[in-house]
């Protein structure tokens, strides 16, 4: 059974770096690709950018480049980091495994049980 | 970006009616549409890819059809456990995006 698990701290300081990691089990995270996610009331569901074991990665341009998403496939977990935070990016990220079964196109399975971060001094 | 747009926002409806939902892609996506569910306070949950077929163990009771830019998700008989909202999410091109969501409510 595919099961992800994020982390990290659920207050972040305005202008600061947010840092979540979301651990895989069930399934290495040499396949897939390995995705993030975020949810709130004003923005309903916005996807944040990918990684795929090779490296490979793209992310939302609303986010104007403050997205990196990277892999450690020796702890079979990845992470995200969201730099110069402001309120609006207060959310619940999920992490998700993305299922591809053609190179282009997939879908998200499963989810994390989200987590949900706040920015605020 | 490929706006996703979902009607109604919200419905009320009794155990054992027959559930519409509808989600228009802003351009053609193929059949590249995924429907998810979500319950309060848990994480989305899969549901259809690909317009139309179901994710193995959810009920029959749920249908998805269309292509191109209109899509629908179905529920012939609603249960109690399907209350909550779906989302409709487009693959077709990143930044993948979702629909707005339709929160199915009791009557």
């Amino acid at each position: 059974q595919v099961q992800l698990q994020e982390s990290g701290p659920g207050l972040v300081k305005p202008s600061e770096t947010l840092s979540l990691t979301c651990v895989v089990s069930g399934v290495s995270t040499s396949r897939y690709y390995w995705n993030w996610i975020r949810q709130s009331p004003g923005k309903g569901l916005e996807w944040i950018g990918y990684i795929y074991y090779s490296g490979i990665t793209n992310y939302n341009p609303s986010l104007k480049s403050r997205a990196t998403i990277s892999l450690d496939m020796s702890k079979n977990q990845f992470s995200l980091k969201l730099s110069s935070v402001t309120a609006a990016d207060t959310a619940v990220y999920y992490c998700a495994r993305e299922v591809r079964p053609l190179e282009w196109w997939g879908w998200f399975d499963p989810w994390g049980q989200g987590a949900r971060v706040t920015v605020s001094a | 970006d490929i706006q996703m747009t979902q009607s109604p926002s919200s419905l009320s409806a009794s155990v054992g009616d027959r559930v519409t939902i509808t989600c228009r892609a802003s351009q053609s996506i193929n059949n590249y549409l995924n429907w998810y569910q979500q319950k309060p306070g848990k994480a989305p949950n899969l549901l259809i890819y690909a317009a139309s077929t179901l994710q193995t163990a959810v009920p029959s009771r749920f249908s998805g059809s269309g292509s191109g830019t209109d899509f629908t998700l179905s529920i012939s008989s609603l249960q109690p456990e399907d209350f909550a909202t779906y989302f409709c999410q487009q693959g077709y091109s990143t930044p993948l995006t979702f629909g707005g969501g339709t929160k199915v409510e009791i009557k």
